[in-house]
C-alpha cells in the first residue's frame, strides 16, 4: 500500500531532550516535506527537500533540523525541544516539486514537551 | 508571498444542507488549487485539485471552480451527509512545490 508513515505517533517529552520523528514515504517520491498544525494557524511548511541530499528552509525551520540521506526517509530532528515546540506535526511527500503534484500526507505525530 | 483565507468556521450544518466552504488565494504566477480533508485522528487526504484557471475539481459531489479574475476557490456540495463531519484546507501550491495552506474549516454535519 502507497502510504508516508510516521513513528512516533505520540511522544511526551521534557526540555532540552534531543528527539527525532521518522518519516518514510513507499512511492519513490522526489519531494518530501514537515508541516506543524497549531490550532487557528493552519499548516506552517518546517523544512523540505526536493531531493537526495537536498534540504532547504521554509517558513518556519527555528529550531529543527532535517536530513535526506535516503529517498524515502526524511526524519526531523529537534536537538533542544522546547514547549513552544508542542505542536501536531505532519511529513508529507510528492512526485516531485511541480505545483500540480498532490502531496501524500502521513498520519501525523502529536508531540507535547514539557 | 502567497497567501490562503478561508472562510473561518466552524459550520454546522444539517444532513442534506448545501455546503459553501469560500476560499481565496494571493499568489504570483500560476499556482495549482487544492481542498484538503482532515478526519479526526488522520493526517490530511487530498479531496479535489484544479491546475489551471478555469478548470473544476470534483470528487465524492465536492465541487471547487479556479476562478482567477476573483482569486478563489470555494468549496461546495449540494447536500452533506453526516460522514462528510470533518476539517477542510484549502491551499495553493506555486513555485519549487512550496505549499501555503488556508487556517481549517471544521464542518460538523447533524442528523
Amino acid at each position: 500500500e502507497a502510504q508516508v508513515t510516521q513513528n512516533p505517533r505520540y511522544l511526551i517529552t521534557v526540555t532540552g531532550k534531543k528527539l527525532t520523528v521518522t518519516c518514510s514515504q513507499n512511492m519513490n517520491h522526489e519531494y518530501m516535506s514537515w508541516y506543524r498544525q497549531d490550532p487557528g494557524l493552519g499548516l506552517r511548511q518546517i523544512y523540505y527537500s526536493m531531493n537526495v541530499e537536498v534540504t532547504d528552509k521554509g517558513d518556519v525551520p527555528e529550531g529543527y533540523k532535517v536530513s535526506r540521506k535516503e529517498k524515502r526517509n526524511f526524519p526531523l530532528i529537534l536537538e533542544s525541544p522546547s514547549p513552544n515546540q508542542t505542536s501536531l506535526y505532519f511529513c508529507a511527500s510528492s512526485l516531485t516539486s511541480g505545483n500540480t503534484d498532490t502531496q501524500y500526507f502521513g498520519p501525523g505525530t502529536r508531540l507535547t514537551v514539557l | 508571498g502567497n497567501s490562503v483565507t478561508q472562510m473561518e468556521g466552524p459550520v454546522t450544518l444539517s444532513e442534506e444542507a448545501f455546503l459553501t466552504i469560500n476560499c481565496t488565494y494571493t499568489a504570483t504566477g500560476y499556482p495549482s488549487l487544492f481542498w484538503y480533508v482532515q478526519y479526526p485522528g488522520e493526517g490530511l487526504q487530498l479531496l479535489l485539485k484544479a491546475t489551471k484557471a478555469d478548470d473544476k475539481g470534483s470528487n465524492k459531489g465536492f465541487e471547487a471552480t479556479y476562478r482567477k479574475e476573483t482569486t478563489s476557490f470555494h468549496l461546495e456540495k449540494g447536500s452533506v451527509q453526516v460522514s462528510d463531519s470533518a476539517v477542510y484546507f484549502c491551499a495553493l501550491r506555486g513555485n519549487a512545490g512550496k505549499s501555503t495552506f488556508g487556517d481549517g474549516t471544521t464542518l460538523t454535519v447533524k442528523p
